[in-house]
């Protein structure tokens, strides 16, 4: 089972800006948080990985508090183009090695 | 580099064949993957390896074999093709994924798409 849960969809409009949280209740002590994107009819594609407090890059924003059971992606400024799904996922260990178990995603719908 | 490298892209098969799907990749990654997606579904995991001779299963493993004789390679046999496979499969790596490291960088192939008739 997916160790995570985000909302199953959302709305958004050109300009806005996105945040998108993840609950991660039982993420254990060396998990990172890493989010994907995936348009339709492609590979998810890496967007952001944190560990804690906050994480920046070219597109996003991770905000991850202090007892890391959630994790907030946020898009600034969203354009049509972001409008994909979006996947949260921390490791999974049961059974000795680690392997990441994707959820449902979100899937965000950007409107003009 | 070439990436994370599927083979083939598309593969329409009969209820019982036998298939393998060929997954490559040249950045040197210990950890592979591979997942199935249906249709307006999220990722499914199917089986993984952490290295050359260590394979797992994920959450949906029946009906599919994989190996990992090389660092390089990580196929995926469907041993009897049913419906309930048709699907479109994606083979993942990641530099290292081990007990204690989680880099969680997964770079994904472009995906094969396989319809089970």
């Amino acid at each position: 089972l997916a160790k995570t849960t985000q909302p199953i969809s959302m709305d958004s409009y050109e300009g806005q800006e996105v945040n998108i949280t993840c609950s991660h209740n039982n993420i254990a002590t060396n998990d990172y948080i890493t989010w994907y994107q995936q348009f339709p009819s492609q590979g998810p594609r890496f967007i952001i990985q944190g560990y804690k407090t906050k994480v920046t890059n070219e597109v996003a924003s991770l905000f991850i508090p202090a007892d890391r059971k959630s994790s907030t992606l946020s898009l600034p400024r969203v354009s049509l183009s972001d409008t994909a799904v979006y996947y949260c996922l921390v490791g999974d260990r049961v059974g000795g090695y680690n392997k990441l178990i994707f959820g449902a995603g979100t899937r965000l719908a950007v409107h003009p | 580099n070439a990436g994370v490298t599927q083979t083939p892209k598309f593969q329409v098969l009969k209820t019982g064949q036998s298939m393998t799907l060929q997954c490559a990749q040249d950045m040197n990654h210990e950890y592979m993957s591979w997942y199935r997606q249906d249709p307006g579904m999220g990722l499914r995991l199917i089986h993984y390896s952490v290295g050359a001779g260590i394979t797992d299963q994920g959450e949906v493993p029946n009906g599919y074999n994989v190996s990992r004789s090389t660092t390089e390679d990580f196929p995926l046999r469907l041993l009897s093709a049913a419906p309930s496979q048709t699907s479109v499969y994606f083979c993942a790596s990641s530099y290292s994924l081990h007990r204690t490291l989680n880099t969680g960088e997964l770079f994904f192939g472009e995906g094969s798409r396989l319809t089970v008739l």
